[in-house]
């Protein structure tokens, strides 16, 4: 299975850039996906295709990147941004999602 | 708008059967990929495989093969997952998510998930 590797845990001031990464162990090409997780509540879509902005979403949200290494951007953070943060590779079977960064507004 | 209504809390007992709904509105439910995940306690997401409604097609992810039946109710635009010989590794909040109709494998619009606790 295709792994996905994130950074655990970032902390960061209101109207700071935030950069999230995310590695796979293997090309998924520009078959990766990144979602907003808050505390008991479902997933919400942020970025499909690797850069592609999920209508609704606000414009501080934008992604990068292609093959193994991928990058969600936050800029600027604000205090609602609180939450965990997943990719998901749709490119080999099976699917699977990174383990998360929990990104803390200080 | 598109919603995802998914059925409660359930505590079952090891070595038994559990079958989760998920009911669609706001959209044809037909013509949409359903998959569902699963998110054990302070774990990441796990996919767990799709049914295409419009014809009941599925694909499971190897690894939930056996454990997982996804099946589909076209009157009642209402998906299942029935999760059988559960142990207390199937405790865990699992979600359905439907596929967005212009990005393939993406997952636009998710349930408020169910959550399963397995215990005696």
């Amino acid at each position: 299975d295709t792994v996905l590797t994130q950074s655990p845990a970032l902390a960061v001031s209101p109207g700071e850039r935030v950069t999230i990464s995310c590695r796979a162990s293997e090309s998924v090409s520009t078959g990766m996906h990144w979602y907003q997780q808050k505390p008991g509540q479902q997933p919400k879509l942020l970025i499909y295709g690797a850069s592609n902005l999920e209508s609704g979403v606000p414009a501080r949200f934008s992604g990068s990147g292609s093959g193994t290494d991928f990058t969600l951007t936050i800029d600027p953070v604000e205090a609602d941004d609180t939450a965990t943060y997943f990719c998901q590779q749709s490119w080999n079977d099976p699917f699977t999602f990174g383990s998360g960064t929990k990104l803390e507004i200080k | 708008q598109v919603q995802l209504q998914q059925s409660g809390t359930e505590l079952v007992k090891p070595a038994s059967s559990v079958k989760i709904s998920c009911k669609a509105s706001g959209y044809t439910f037909t013509s949409n990929y359903m998959h569902w995940i699963r998110q054990q306690p302070g774990n990441g997401l796990e996919w767990i495989g799709w049914i295409y409604p419009g014809n009941g097609n599925t694909k499971y992810n190897q690894k939930f093969d056996g454990k997982a039946t996804l099946t589909a109710d076209k009157s009642s635009s209402t998906a299942y997952m029935q999760l059988s010989s559960l142990t207390s590794e199937d405790s865990a909040v699992y979600f359905c998510a439907r596929e967005g109709p212009y990005n393939p494998y993406v997952m636009d619009a998710w349930g408020q998930g169910a959550s399963v606790t397995v215990s005696s």
